[in-house]
């Protein structure tokens, strides 16, 4: 049972729009930024959006990120093949001092 | 090229212990946290422990405190993980992973290392 709550599963065909939710509490997504990882099966993650809607260098900007209270969203527009994989929303956890994660979100384009 | 390099991982039976290793290149090493995450087969990420840059602080997830020890060494630029008296739960790809600080003061798990899998069973 993760920490973090999303999807198991999402989908769309090429070129539409989707998006990934998350929720958390007042204790961590409430109270820190959230980030989003993508991961392709059999290899490490990949950080996607930092600080809840910052895209680190190389990532597309049809790739975003938002937050509003204790939830937060990552968005994909003009969906790719290469966009299927596992998404991860993160964040710190006060209290236990450490990330909490969610249960992961699988894409696929259809 | 800012990279970690895992190794260490191996199949183990229950009770016994294993160390992980992380080789970081590309950056100062000493001036980061570094910390790291596990994957049970099939499963989601999740947080394992983290070291403070110099190595005096540390933290662990419940799952582990007792059992695991993080630990540094800066003059070779690694970082270790002793895991003892592991059980099936254990069973994971281990990663290693730096965490950044952001211009808004956010930390996040910037790099990653590629994943060392740790099997526990008899």
């Amino acid at each position: 049972q993760s920490v973090l709550t999303q999807p198991p599963s999402a989908s769309g065909t090429p070129g539409q729009r989707v998006t990934i939710s998350c929720s958390g509490s007042s204790s961590n997504i409430g109270s820190n930024s959230v980030h989003w990882y993508q991961q392709v099966p059999g290899t490490a993650p990949k950080l996607l959006i930092h600080s809840n809607n910052q895209r680190p260098s190389g990532v597309p900007d049809r790739l975003s990120g938002s937050k509003s209270g204790t939830s937060a969203s990552l968005a994909i527009s003009g969906l790719q093949s290469e966009d299927e994989a596992d998404y991860y929303c993160a964040t710190w956890e006060d209290s236990l001092k450490g990330w909490v994660f969610g249960g992961g979100t699988k894409l696929t384009v259809l | 090229e800012v990279q970690l390099v895992q190794s260490g991982g191996a199949l183990v039976q229950p009770g016994e212990s294993l160390r992980l290793s992380c080789a970081a290149s590309g950056f100062t090493f000493s001036s980061y946290w570094i910390h790291w995450v596990r994957q049970a087969p099939g499963k989601g990420l999740a947080w394992v422990s983290r070291i403070e840059g110099a190595g005096s602080t540390t933290n662990y997830a419940d799952s582990v405190k007792g059992r695991f020890t993080i630990s540094r060494d800066n003059a070779k630029n690694t970082l270790f993980l002793q895991m003892n008296s592991l059980s099936a739960e254990d069973t994971a790809v281990y990663y290693c992973a730096r965490s950044f600080r952001y211009f808004d003061g956010t930390y996040a798990l910037d790099i990653w290392g590629q994943g060392t899998l740790v099997t526990v069973s008899s």
